[in-house]
This record gives C-alpha cells, sequence and structure tokens, in this order.
C-alpha cells in the first residue's frame, strides 16, 4: 500500500513571496491533516479536511494560509506572502477517521524562508 | 489548553536497556493515545495505540495508559542505537484531532 505523498521535498523562498504545497493520501482515507512543524516542536495542526469539507482549521494562519482538497482526494496548501516565521516542515497526514483515528505521514516539505 | 506534556531530553540508555517514555495529557476526557518515533529530518511514524487502560505490547515495545492518572508511557525493550531518535507523544481530546508533546529525544549509545 502506497503512503502519504508530497511535493515538493524542499523549497527555498524569499520572504513576501508565495509557496505551495501538495499532498496525495493513501487510498481510501476520508480524513487529511495539514500540520506545521517548527524544529524542536511537536507537529501542530493547521487545518483537517473530511472528503472534501473543512473540519478544523482554527489554528490556520487565513491572512496567508489557504488550503483546499478538491475532489476529496489531493489537497493543496499555500502560504501568500510567506514570512521568516513561517520556516518549517509542513507535514500531510491521512487517516480512515473515527473513532480510532490512525494517522500517517508523508514525508513532509522543508520550507526556508529567508 | 489542551496540553500534552514530554520531557524533552535527552534521554541515555545503553544498548540492551529497557528506554522509558513518559507523557502526560491535560484533557480527562482523551480516548486515543500515540507514540510516534521521528528520526532526524524525517517525519513521525506510528510505532504504538493504545485506547483502554492498561498495558499494550507490539515487540520490543509496550505502551501502558493510566487514565485516572492521565500518563501514557512507552517502553522500549532490548534497547538498539537504531532506536536513537525523537519520541512524540500524541493525545485525541476530540474526535479525529490529535494534540502532540514536543517529544522525548532517545539516544542509546553502545
Amino acid at each position: 500500500e502506497a503512503g502519504v505523498a508530497q511535493s515538493p521535498r524542499y523549497k527555498i523562498i524569499e520572504k513576501r513571496q508565495s509557496v505551495a504545497f501538495w499532498c496525495n493520501p493513501i487510498s481510501g482515507h476520508a480524513t487529511l491533516y495539514w500540520y506545521q512543524q517548527i524544529l524542536g516542536q511537536g507537529p501542530k495542526l493547521l487545518i483537517q479536511f473530511q472528503n472534501n469539507g473543512v473540519v478544523d482549521d482554527s489554528q490556520l494562519p487565513k491572512d496567508r494560509f489557504s488550503a483546499e482538497r478538491l475532489k476529496g482526494v489531493d489537497s493543496t496548501l499555500k502560504i501568500q506572502p510567506a514570512k521568516l516565521e513561517d520556516s518549517a516542515v509542513y507535514l500531510c497526514a491521512s487517516s480512515l477517521g473515527g473513532e480510532y483515528n490512525e494517522q500517517f505521514f508523508g514525508p513532509g516539505t522543508r520550507l526556508t524562508v529567508l | 489548553q489542551k496540553e500534552v506534556e514530554q520531557n524533552s531530553g535527552p534521554l541515555s540508555v545503553p544498548e540492551g536497556a529497557i528506554a522509558s517514555l513518559n507523557c502526560t495529557y491535560s484533557d480527562r476526557g482523551s480516548q486515543s493515545f500515540f507514540w510516534y518515533r521521528q528520526y532526524s529530518g524525517k517525519s513521525p511514524e506510528l510505532i504504538m495505540s493504545i485506547y483502554s487502560n492498561g498495558d499494550k505490547e507490539d515487540g520490543r515495545f509496550t505502551a501502558q495508559l493510566n487514565k485516572a492518572s492521565q500518563y501514557v508511557s512507552l517502553l522500549i525493550r532490548d534497547s538498539q542505537p537504531s532506536d536513537s531518535a525523537t519520541y512524540l507523544c500524541a493525545v485525541t481530546p476530540d474526535t479525529d484531532k490529535l494534540i502532540f508533546g514536543t517529544g522525548t529525544r532517545l539516544q542509546v549509545f553502545p
């Protein structure tokens, strides 16, 4: 079974530029998550989708971050404009959802904002 | 504020010893508990999940849950240098949402 796919793996941009990340979840997983992980910290949830609907985006900085999950499969996360403090690893995870909620992570995208 | 607390470490143990990693959580209503292993520069990998009080064993790993005391632990028996990583505790206070601790760095020396 293929795992969660993400691209790109690395991205370096200047502040105020825009960037987009792509995620393809495990086949059949209805729930998709985007996390931000800053060095030395645990992952922090940015947004959660159930199929193509948003379940939780309470921690998403909506003035600069946006995400969509068209057709309930792939998802993109966009940052526009980027700030220095956005430098982090952006992780996508997916799960079957429901009571037991085992989440499986993709390899992540390491973003550096200069 | 729903929190998950872990000692950041590093926890250093000799090869072959038992490594004990601990985690406490603030939301008494939490239902699901997970341990993830994260190697440097890699993404978190799920290694254990536990949902009811008591012990759950999987190979060299044992997860222990005590909901009354609001703690969950991970024991690694016969520790190997390849177990050296950061171990993240994660808790589900609400259905589907995971709250992560900051992780404990484990070092296993030969």
